[in-house]
């Protein structure tokens, strides 16, 4: 089993829906949690950066956290043709290397 | 402020041959972790440097080697070149202590 788990789509969505992005994870330890937004042959751009539960917003996008079911989501709002990227989930234990442990990334289209 | 910047771009590299791609972290930040991003995949952990040494490393042979320089620049060094290595490879930068990792362009490696 992956340490973390991200289902690589492909995701196609109208422009202006609401779309949803998962990742679940195996090791309870991790407690930093963020989304990256890749561009095709460009590097990870942080969208998202949570710490342990819970959840947190920034414009149109919301990230949750539950550590109970080992599972975080990111949530886009009013999606723009702009939005269409891979997006990747990343987790990290707290000290140590900081090492990120990425999933697969999910591919997204906005059609306008 | 500036960025996280990589150079080169793109290289391409024959079997067996050595390469050297470099990295400049973001303005302040004295923490560098390289990663290895597969065609279709999410980036997988190299090392990580933190004030010019060694704080982690991820499952890769000793062929991928790397430094930090006191300006906190760093290097990544990969040894008798293989097939396998055509990957972009991704730098990214933080303060450290459990901040944000910012990923630099990438350089993509091919060897043939």
């Amino acid at each position: 089993q992956k340490e973390v788990e991200q289902d690589p789509g492909p995701l196609s969505v109208p422009e202006g829906a609401i779309v949803s992005l998962n990742c679940t994870y195996s090791n309870s330890a991790f407690q930093y949690f963020m989304w990256y937004r890749q561009y095709s042959r460009k590097g990870p751009e942080l969208l998202m950066y949570t710490y342990s539960s819970g959840n947190k917003e920034d414009g149109r996008f919301t990230a949750q956290v539950d550590k109970s079911s080992k599972y975080i989501s990111l949530f886009i709002r009013d999606s723009q043709p702009s939005d269409s990227a891979t997006y990747l989930c990343a987790m990290r234990l707290q000290g140590g290397s900081e090492k990120l442990v990425f999933g697969k990334g999910t591919k997204l289209t906005v059609n306008p | 402020e500036t960025g996280v910047t990589q150079s080169p771009t793109h290289l391409i590299k024959t079997r067996g041959q050595q390469v050297t791609l470099r990295c400049s972290s973001q303005s302040g930040h004295n923490t560098v972790s390289w990663y290895q991003q597969a065609l279709g995949q999410g980036p997988q952990f190299i090392f990580q440097y933190y004030r010019e040494e060694e704080n982690g490393r991820g499952n890769f042979p000793p062929r991928f080697s790397g430094l930090q320089f006191p300006n906190y620049s760093s290097e990544l060094n990969v040894n008798a070149l293989e097939l396998d290595d055509s990957a972009l490879y991704l730098c990214a930068s933080s303060l450290g202590g459990g901040n944000e990792q910012y990923f630099g362009p990438g350089t993509r490696l091919t060897v043939t």
